[in-house]
């Protein structure tokens, strides 16, 4: 069965900080990877996903995320965080070119002003 | 982004009673729905996967006489909880997969709350 490991459980940081989040996958033949984030009250939202082609993959409000495959992870990143991307990002799979996604058990970014 | 909504948002039942969730695709036609379960501070877990006009298929550990989907049509998945118990209290989040918009990528509702008493 696919795993989906994320390293950190409760980030907190400042505004105008750099942030990265780690995220391990399990699976080991064409992956596909998502991270997902979910603000206080609303619904999952995709910020960004990597099928193929570039490993460096950006997504929308100037988050990034790198594929590399050797050490099967996927890191989401973000050069300056604002106050805005207080949340809980969720990393997923998908392989074995079934339709499921396999969730990491989240992380909840706290970002102070 | 293709839009999913999820009726009721929260639902309070009293114990061994039953509750209907429903999920629709509004702007495209889902071939496949997913119903996942969040617990507080935990991931979503998958519970079933429903394509359009055939039987769910269930996740192991998940009891599907007690987990009822129904997807009738290209826009609605119905999860029913029967026979609810506090146990069963839980946030439960659809999500909706298909056609060439939405080519392999999964939409998500916004969830319904349950609370079983």
């Amino acid at each position: 069965a696919q795993s989906v490991s994320q390293h950190n459980h409760h980030v907190i940081l400042s505004e105008a900080a750099s942030l990265e989040l780690g995220c391990n996958y399990s699976y080991g033949g064409t992956v596909n990877l998502f991270w997902y984030v979910q603000y206080p009250g609303q619904h999952l939202q995709l910020l960004l996903k990597y099928f193929s082609g570039d490993p460096l993959v950006k997504g929308i409000k100037g988050f990034e995320a790198e594929f590399i495959k050797s050490k099967f992870s996927f890191n989401l990143r973000k050069p300056s965080v604002q106050w805005s991307d207080t949340a809980e990002y969720f990393c997923a799979s998908k392989g074995g070119g079934g339709n499921k996604l396999t969730f990491g058990t989240g992380t909840q970014l706290k970002v102070e002003l | 982004g293709a839009v999913v909504s999820q009726h009721p948002s929260r639902v309070i039942c009293k114990s061994g009673t039953s509750v209907k969730i429903e999920c629709r695709s509004l702007d495209f036609q889902a071939t496949t729905m997913f119903w996942y379960r969040q617990f507080p501070k935990k991931s979503l877990m998958l519970m079933a996967t429903s394509n359009e006009g055939s039987k769910a298929t269930y996740e192991q550990g998940v009891e599907k006489d007690k987990f009822l989907i129904n997807h009738a049509s290209l826009t609605l998945s119905t999860l029913t909880v029967t026979s609810a118990h506090p146990e069963d209290s839980s946030f439960y989040i659809c999500s909706a997969a298909g056609g060439e918009r939405t080519y392999n990528e999964q939409f998500f509702g916004p969830g319904t709350r349950l609370t079983v008493l």
